[in-house]
C-alpha cells in the first residue's frame, strides 16, 4: 500500500520565520501536489512537481520534489498570517486523480 | 458561480436516517470526484465518474454509500442508513476533461460537514 508521511504534523511560528515541511514515501509517484486548505474550505492546488529533483518557485514558497520520486518538501520564507493553513501532498500516477494517494497534512499557523 | 458548488453545507441528522450531499462542479468539467475527509485522516477517495464511462466505485466504504451524476453534471451522494462513523467533511472536486501526462488540478468544493446523532 503506497503511503505518504507529513511531517510535522502540527507547526505553530511567528511572522516572519521560515519553515520547510516534508512529505516522505517508500513509493515512487510519477507526480506529486501540493494543495493548501483553509478552515471551511476545500484544498486549493499551489503547485505540481514532475520531474526528480525539480524545484519550483511559487512567490515565497519553494517546492522540491527529491531526485528518487519518493520525497518532496515545501519550504517557506518569511510566513505570514495568510499562510496559515492544512498542507496537503498528494502523490499520482500519470494522468490518473483517481489514484491520488493523499497524505494527513501538516497544520501550520502562523502568528501575527 | 464559477466554482464546484456544495450543499448543504452542514447537515445534522440523526442515526439510521439517509441524507443526500449535492455537487455542481465546474461547467465544462466531465470529470467529477467524491471525497471523504474525517478528523486526523487524510482524503479517502469514494467514487469518480468520468463522462459517459462507467464510474470508479471502488472506494465507497459499504453498500449504504451510493452516487449518482446527472447529465454529466450535478452529483448526489446518498448515505443510506447513516452511522455515528460516517460524520465527516464530505468534498466533491471536479477536473477538466483532458488529461496529459500530468495529474491536472482538481477543484474542491467547499464541502459537506456531515454530524450524525
Amino acid at each position: 500500500t503506497q503511503l505518504l508521511e507529513q511531517s510535522p504534523q502540527f507547526l505553530s511560528i511567528q511572522e516572519g520565520e521560515n519553515l520547510t515541511v516534508y512529505c516522505n514515501s517508500s513509493s515512487v509517484f510519477s507526480s506529486l501536489q501540493w494543495y493548501r486548505q483553509e478552515p471551511g474550505e476545500g484544498p486549493v492546488l499551489l503547485v505540481t512537481v514532475v520531474t526528480g529533483g525539480e524545484v519550483k518557485k511559487l512567490k515565497r514558497l519553494t517546492f522540491q520534489f527529491g531526485d528518487a520520486r519518493k520525497d518532496s518538501s515545501l519550504h517557506i520564507t518569511a510566513a505570514q498570517p495568510g499562510d496559515t493553513g492544512l498542507y496537503l501532498c498528494a502523490g499520482g500516477g500519470a494522468g490518473n486523480n483517481r489514484k491520488l494517494i493523499w497524505g494527513l497534512g501538516t497544520s501550520l499557523a502562523v502568528n501575527p | 458561480g464559477a466554482g464546484v458548488s456544495q450543499s448543504p453545507s452542514n447537515k445534522v441528522t440523526e442515526k439510521g436516517k439517509d441524507v443526500e450531499l449535492r455537487c455542481d462542479p465546474i461547467s465544462g468539467h466531465t470529470a467529477l470526484y467524491w471525497y471523504r475527509q474525517s478528523l486526523g485522516q487524510g482524503l479517502e477517495f469514494l467514487i469518480y465518474f468520468q463522462g459517459n464511462s462507467a464510474p470508479d466505485k471502488s472506494g465507497l466504504p459499504s453498500d449504504r454509500f451510493s452516487a449518482e451524476r446527472t447529465g454529466g453534471s450535478v452529483s448526489t451522494l446518498t448515505i443510506q442508513r447513516t452511522q455515528q462513523e460516517d460524520s465527516a467533511v464530505y468534498l466533491c472536486a471536479s477536473s477538466p476533461r483532458h488529461q496529459t501526462l500530468t495529474p491536472g488540478e482538481l477543484f474542491f468544493g467547499e464541502g459537506s460537514r456531515l454530524t450524525v446523532l
